[in-house]
């Protein structure tokens, strides 16, 4: 249980384009999604924090209008990099906290499996 | 803000023996929960243990094991029985509102 999905698994797009990436929590709900940005050899870094029906929370640094976030039903949040540069290459990562479930599953986040972007 | 120091970038044991990763945090909360997330070459992010801060009994998983000392504000790791699939960077987390994550640690097992 609590598995959660990105697609696509790696995207290389040229500067300028956007891109989708995809994040789904496929045997549960999540009201809340989380998004991150991990560099080579880095830790994770928190980038925004995804509402189901509302709109996202962003941290400090990150531009809302270059990374859009949608998070348009309890199971699907998507990220969108508008107008990507070479400088937006990365690997980003979604994670997922169940609404209500055992205590087993409160207050953990389950993560996909990543997105690999390549800016040409 | 709160912050997760793992002190030790990178660890190494042999295959079957038992090592122990650090995580030291810093907060002026009293809830909390903390984790250990495991990062294989595949990158996906595993969950391998968790801790709620107000029970004081220590949580374990199988061969894993943490050390809760909540006054010191440490977190540690223990591994038993090391396996080759135990390689990977371990990242310390904290999590209150967000999750905060450790700079990880990279494990290497050796034969």
């Amino acid at each position: 249980g609590a598995v959660v999905s990105q697609h696509p698994s790696r995207v290389i797009c040229k500067s300028g384009t956007s891109v989708k990436i995809e994040c789904r929590s496929l045997d549960f709900q999540a009201t809340t999604m989380f998004w991150y940005r991990q560099f080579p050899k880095q830790s994770l870094m928190l980038m925004a924090t995804s509402n189901e029906g509302s709109k996202a929370t962003y941290e400090q640094g990150v531009e809302k209008d270059k990374f859009l976030i949608n998070h348009a039903s309890l199971t699907l949040s998507t990220l969108t990099v508008t107008s990507a540069h070479p400088e937006d290459s990365s690997f980003y990562i979604c994670s997922a906290s169940p609404v209500v479930l055992t205590e087993k599953y409160q207050e953990t986040q389950y993560f996909g499996p990543g997105t690999r972007l390549l800016v040409l | 803000a709160q912050t997760v120091t793992q002190s030790q970038p990178e660890m190494s044991v042999q295959e079957a023996e038992t090592v122990t990763l650090s995580c030291t945090y810093d907060t002026s909360e009293s809830d909390y929960y903390l984790f250990w997330y495991k990062q294989p070459p595949s990158r996906q992010m595993i969950l391998v243990i968790r801790q709620e801060a107000y029970k004081q009994q220590n949580a374990t998983e199988n061969r894993f094991s943490v050390n809760f000392q909540k006054a010191a504000k440490s977190f540690s790791l223990k591994i038993s029985d090391s396996q080759l699939g135990d390689a990977a960077m371990y990242f310390c987390a904290y999590r209150n509102e967000k999750l905060t994550f450790g700079t990880g640690t990279r494990l290497t097992i050796i034969p």
